[in-house]
């Protein structure tokens, strides 16, 4: 079975583009998760998605970060403008409904410049 | 955001010894999960564990969900060159509506051949 799936795994922009993250969970789970892991803070859970719909956002630094789960199997982490404080990585998690086990994507590395 | 004391923070072994690490909460959780993440990748969950007091092993890695519900252990056995990594553990309590998983910060493991 395909992983969690994430695209751009690397991405260098300026400050102030907009930065569009991807990611495709495991086919069948019902929960979508987006951290953020830096070594100052570690991983940081920025929100989370039941079934298509976002459940907690408490987690979200701005109204710069966005997210969207337009259907079950694609979601997109939207940060607009970005600042060089965003540089971090970024992981996508899916669980099924019935078990806690999240399983992560390989991340995507964002460096604003 | 809340992050659990894990213990110790890196470990520097020889090829063949015996490794334990330990994870500690202020909160109760009804579920330790133990994670290896390696450089440029996502964290690979390792042990699933579900009731005060299980003991789960997976090849030469064993944890151990504490009785207090407040602590978990993860021993290696026998370290090889290719546990080199660092390795986290996360509990999912009631908060957040059960759904958020706390991380530890991380111990991380070097092997010398």
């Amino acid at each position: 079975d395909a992983g969690v799936i994430q695209s751009p795994r690397h991405e260098v922009t300026e400050m102030g583009q907009e930065v569009t993250l991807r990611c495709k969970p495991i086919s069948g789970h019902d929960y979508l998760f987006w951290y953020r892991q830096t070594m100052m803070r570690g991983l940081e859970l920025l929100i989370y998605f039941n079934n298509n719909v976002p459940i907690d956002d408490s987690g979200m630094p701005e109204d710069r970060f966005s997210a969207k789960m337009p259907n079950a199997s694609f979601s997109t982490l939207k940060i607009q403008p970005s600042e060089p404080r965003d540089s971090a990585v970024y992981f996508c998690a899916s669980r099924r409904a019935s078990y806690n086990e999240q399983f992560f994507g390989p991340g995507t590395r964002l460096t604003v410049l | 955001g809340q992050q659990l004391n894990q213990s110790p923070q890196s470990m520097f072994i020889q090829e063949g010894e015996d490794v334990s690490m330990n994870c500690t909460s202020s909160s109760i959780f009804n579920t330790w999960l133990w994670y290896k993440q390696e450089p440029g990748e996502g964290p690979v969950l390792l042990i699933a564990l579900y009731k005060a007091g299980e003991l789960t092993s997976n090849g030469r890695l064993t944890a151990q969900f504490g009785i207090t519900r407040k602590d978990s252990f993860l021993n290696i056995s026998a370290s090889i060159p290719s546990d080199v990594g660092i390795y986290f553990c996360a509990g999912q309590g009631v908060t957040g509506g059960g759904n958020k998983l706390t991380f530890g910060t991380g111990t991380q493991l070097k092997v010398e051949l």
